[in-house]
């Protein structure tokens, strides 16, 4: 069955400090994913879309990761900012669906 | 350049009774989605549109959800009678032609459903 899995749940960082969020997906046969930035009472925003061939893909202080043997991805936030709480989809597409699959969220909370 | 319009942002009605979601997708795509987010969970698909055809409505509850997108362009969703369950936020979401699976994917802002 096609999953996404994402950890943790929840997290609570301090401003100023990094954050790693992971995503698992057992979906096959893989097309991309991606991760997206949903903040509270808003629609999801993309943040990076990545190929099996890709390793990284970074936009701004956000650095994806994404392992396609181990099937894991993740996301770096680097020197995070108040800005930064919301909740962020792994979402993965793949090449036999029609449809994408979501992951749960990871929301996260930038505290002062 | 505008992006994905949803309307209302927020409804609250008795269950049973109807509502009704409009969206207004990017100018020149020609893919649309409704998702159903229930608080805590990643977007769920409920049908996707090509132009104004449907190629997934395989999660639609078709006995008290229908959606239709006359004219290949705007798109409505409608929920009639409502549950409970039903509480939730719909998004919207485009793509340029058949891109959903492998290019961007614009989500509009959400509406937002709470069935009492």
């Amino acid at each position: 069955k096609n999953q996404v899995e994402q950890s943790p749940q929840s997290l609570i960082i301090l401003e100023g400090k990094n954050c790693t969020l992971q995503c698992n997906y057992t979906v096959s046969p893989f097309s991309n994913l991606r991760w997206y930035k949903q903040d509270t009472g808003r629609g999801p925003v993309s943040l990076t879309i990545m190929t099996f061939s890709e390793n990284t893909k970074s936009n701004g202080r956000y650095t994806a990761t994404l392992d396609a043997d181990t099937k894991q991805s993740s996301l770096h936030i680097t020197a995070s900012q108040l800005s930064d709480s919301a909740s962020y989809i792994c979402v993965v597409s793949s090449q036999a669906g029609t449809a994408l699959i979501f992951g749960k969220g990871t929301t996260l909370s930038v505290s002062s | 350049e505008a992006g994905v319009a949803q309307s209302p942002r927020y409804k609250i009605i008795e269950k049973r009774q109807s509502v009704a979601f409009w969206c207004n997708p990017i100018s020149g795509h020609a893919t649309l989605y409704w998702y159903q987010q229930i608080l805590g969970q990643g977007p769920k698909l409920l049908i996707q549109f090509q132009n104004n055809g449907v190629v997934d409505d395989s999660q639609l509850p078709k006995d008290r959800f229908s959606a239709e997108r006359l004219k290949g362009v705007d798109s409505t969703l409608k929920i009639q009678p409502a549950k409970l369950e039903d509480s939730a936020v719909y998004l919207c979401a485009s793509s340029l032609n058949g891109q959903g699976l492998t290019g961007e994917l614009f989500f509009g802002e959400g509406s937002r459903l709470t069935v009492l």
